[in-house]
């Protein structure tokens, strides 16, 4: 079946630093992934919705300056975390949507532990 | 607006006897929805999903659920609970194929041997 990798798995950051998340798809283009946040024991909530060669949409209330999404290719999309605090340590999750199998499935990575000290 | 409500916090079964993990929606239209499954630390495993055709759909490790338009559910289900099943399970909604999911706000299942 079709895979979604994120790198890292997780990461500890100092307060003010900015951190790179990665999300791949292994055996499948992806021209739309979404970013989700989930915080200890509540549901995911969807941060932005990734477009390849596009600007991404973002949900209300989501700090578009400070959550960098860019999806450069049809298999990876990145969010950095610029200038990281303590309330953004979170566990970030993306997912993969495949089209071009005709099966339009949505495909969740493993998602990525982000501590900030 | 999409939303999806798991009216139980936590669900707890002996191993060997049947779960229902509820959940019920709201959305405009047809909906997509999905059940997965989260261990600690870990993404989400698929289980299953409707879309159209069957109200009942089978789905990984034994699991089922069934769609109910009239009372807008689609509980997950499981004619004998196993203690490995012990997680966190998502419902989640979206209007069409390929969009962006609302999740429930989860239910964790505790099977007891």
């Amino acid at each position: 079946g079709a895979v979604v990798s994120q790198h890292p798995s997780w990461v500890i950051c100092k307060s003010g630093t900015s951190v790179k998340i990665e999300c791949r798809s292994l055996d499948f283009q992806a021209t739309t992934m979404f970013w989700y946040r989930q915080f200890p024991k509540q549901s995911l909530m969807l941060m932005a919705t990734s477009n390849e060669g596009s600007k991404a949409t973002y949900e209300q209330g989501v700090e578009k300056d400070k959550f960098l999404i860019n999806h450069a290719s049809l298999t990876l999309s990145t969010l950095t975390v610029t200038s990281a605090h303590p309330e953004d340590s979170s566990f970030y999750i993306c997912s993969a949507r495949d089209w071009t199998s005709g099966t339009d499935e949505q495909y969740f990575g493993p998602g990525t532990r982000l501590t900030v000290t | 607006a999409q939303s999806v409500a798991q009216p139980e916090d936590q669900v707890n079964v002996a191993e060997g006897n049947p779960l229902t993990v509820k959940c019920t929606y709201s959305v405009s239209g047809n909906p997509y929805l999905f059940w997965y499954v989260q261990y600690p630390n870990r993404g989400l495993q698929f289980l299953l999903k409707y879309i159209t055709g069957d109200n009942l759909v089978k789905g990984s490790y034994g699991f089922e659920a069934e769609f109910n338009k009239s009372q807008t559910s689609f509980h997950l289900k499981k004619p004998s609970a196993l203690v490995s099943d012990s997680a966190l399970y998502f419902c989640a909604v979206s209007q069409q194929a390929g969009t962006a999911l609302i999740f429930g706000k989860g239910t964790t299942l505790s099977v007891s041997s």
